[in-house]
């Protein structure tokens, strides 16, 4: 079964400046789609950024990038130039691209605290 | 259209009563999911509809759960008998065909007491 584990509960960043946020995931398939979704505080859960499996090159979104390293199963989000509305949970997740693969799979969040 | 709803966004409730939750996706959504999440924790999935037929269920889904979308359009989540250990964030989502994004609604908030 796949799984997803978020090792850092709490993250703490000092507004400008830039954090990574860590994620890895458990898989025997290989075509698969990654994300992070952001949780404000009672909001709406949002799509940050989204990876596919077979593309090499990392995703970037504005002040959101990540590291994508298949081998390793790692999934980490970069945050740059920190504001204070990122802050909010952070949920790393997986979905097979698999014929039958419906449910996204959601790693237990990492709450990221942004200091003005 | 202003993306998934849910309804009540609220829900406190005595144990053992029933309890039913509403979810309307986005208009276009072919597919819809139900999850459950609880304090601290990520999203855990409970089940999945494509237009009206109910394609999967999770192991957290008992007896006592149940979900409908009759005419692949709105949904609704029944629990029934409800226990203190059902007191949780309710999520839905929805895709569009061929989509990958999940758009989700701002959650039913539901305490058994």
């Amino acid at each position: 079964a796949q799984t997803v584990t978020q090792s850092q509960p709490e993250m703490s960043v000092q507004e400008a400046e830039t954090v990574t946020l860590s994620c890895t995931y458990d898989t025997s398939e290989s075509d698969y789609y990654l994300f992070w979704y952001k949780q404000p505080p009672s909001r709406q859960m949002i799509l940050v950024i989204r990876q596919e499996a077979y593309k090499q090159q990392n995703a970037t979104e504005n002040r959101f990038s990540v590291n994508f390293q298949k081998a390793a199963k790692s999934f980490s989000l970069k945050i740059s130039d920190s504001q204070l509305g990122d802050a909010a949970m952070y949920f790393c997740a997986y979905r097979t691209r698999n014929t039958g693969g419906f449910k996204t799979i959601f790693g237990a969040g990492t709450r990221l605290f942004v200091k003005a | 259209d202003t993306g998934v709803s849910q309804n009540p966004r609220h829900k406190i409730t005595k144990r053992g009563q029933n309890v039913t939750f509403r979810c309307d996706p986005i208009s276009e959504h072919n597919r819809l999911y139900w999850y459950r999440q609880t304090l601290g924790q990520g999203p855990e999935f409970l089940t999945y509809f494509q237009n009206e037929a109910q394609l999967e269920k999770s192991r957290l889904l008992s007896d006592r759960f149940s979900a409908e979308r009759p005419k692949g359009s709105f949904s609704t989540l029944e629990i029934q008998r409800t226990e203190q250990g059902d007191s949780a964030m309710y999520l839905c989502a929805s895709i569009e065909i061929g989509g990958t994004e999940a758009f989700f609604g701002q959650g039913t908030r539901l305490t058994v007491v």
